[in-house]
């Protein structure tokens, strides 16, 4: 599992909360990546990161923020969490020792947004 | 922008037969990778094979192989001696090459399911 972990698991929260999640990785990869899962979509990139307090917009990146204070933790924060966020987050690595620039996937969170 | 389609959002197969899933892909990118993922009901990603595209020969693990026909720019996925552990959503992904920080694009999936 590269040793990633996503926190929490599951979460259930209220229109214009804020949220957080949390990526967190042992291995020091340098790549950090947040996808959002949806039917009928696939993956599609919300953000990532390229190093400690180096980040860039993916494809779906409105109504996300991201941080990187350290190299272990990626987290993704919904200012005012919507409907339309509702979702399942993935959050991924990809080191470039990794001869085939594959990219490791942490387990999901699910988030409900009432 | 790189996209990648898969056209059969379900298939079926009967325990022991071969199945082929279809994935294709828009780039002007010369040098890039695909994979084909697996997605059980655990939510897991699982990356089941993977494709450089400078690679002529097509790639292979155990009962999975693919079809690359870059020229085509299509990358099937071939499953031999289907298991009932393989149903599953496979997600076709495509990468480019440079740029460390290059993400995966995806297919939107096809659901396998099989038939005991």
């Amino acid at each position: 599992d590269a040793g990633i972990t996503q926190s929490p698991r599951h979460k259930v929260t209220e229109t214009g909360t804020p949220v957080t999640l949390r990526c967190h990785q042992t291995e020091n990869h340098r790549y950090m990546y947040w996808y959002r899962q949806d039917p009928g979509h696939g993956l599609r990139l919300i953000h990532y990161s390229y190093g400690v307090k180096d980040t860039d917009k993916g494809e779906v990146s409105d109504g996300y923020s991201v941080s990187r204070s350290k190299t272990e933790d990626f987290l993704l924060t919904l200012e005012s969490a919507t409907s339309s966020q509702t979702s399942v987050y993935f959050c991924a690595i990809r080191s470039p020792g990794l001869a085939s620039n594959e990219q490791f996937f942490g387990p999901g969170t699910r988030l409900t947004v009432l | 922008a790189q996209t990648v389609t898969q056209s059969q959002p379900e298939m079926s197969v009967q325990e022991a037969e071969t199945v082929t899933l279809s994935c294709t892909y828009d780039t002007s990118e010369s040098d890039y990778y695909l994979f084909w993922y697996k997605q059980p009901p655990s939510r897991q990603m699982i990356l089941v094979i993977r494709q450089e595209a400078y690679k002529q020969q097509n790639a292979t693990e155990n009962r999975f192989s693919v079809n690359f026909q870059k020229a085509a720019k299509s990358f099937s996925l071939k499953i031999s001696d289907s298991q009932l552990g393989d149903a599953a959503m496979y997600f076709c992904a495509y990468r480019r090459a440079q740029g460390g920080s290059e993400k995966l694009v995806f297919g939107k999936g096809t659901k396998l399911t099989v038939n005991p």
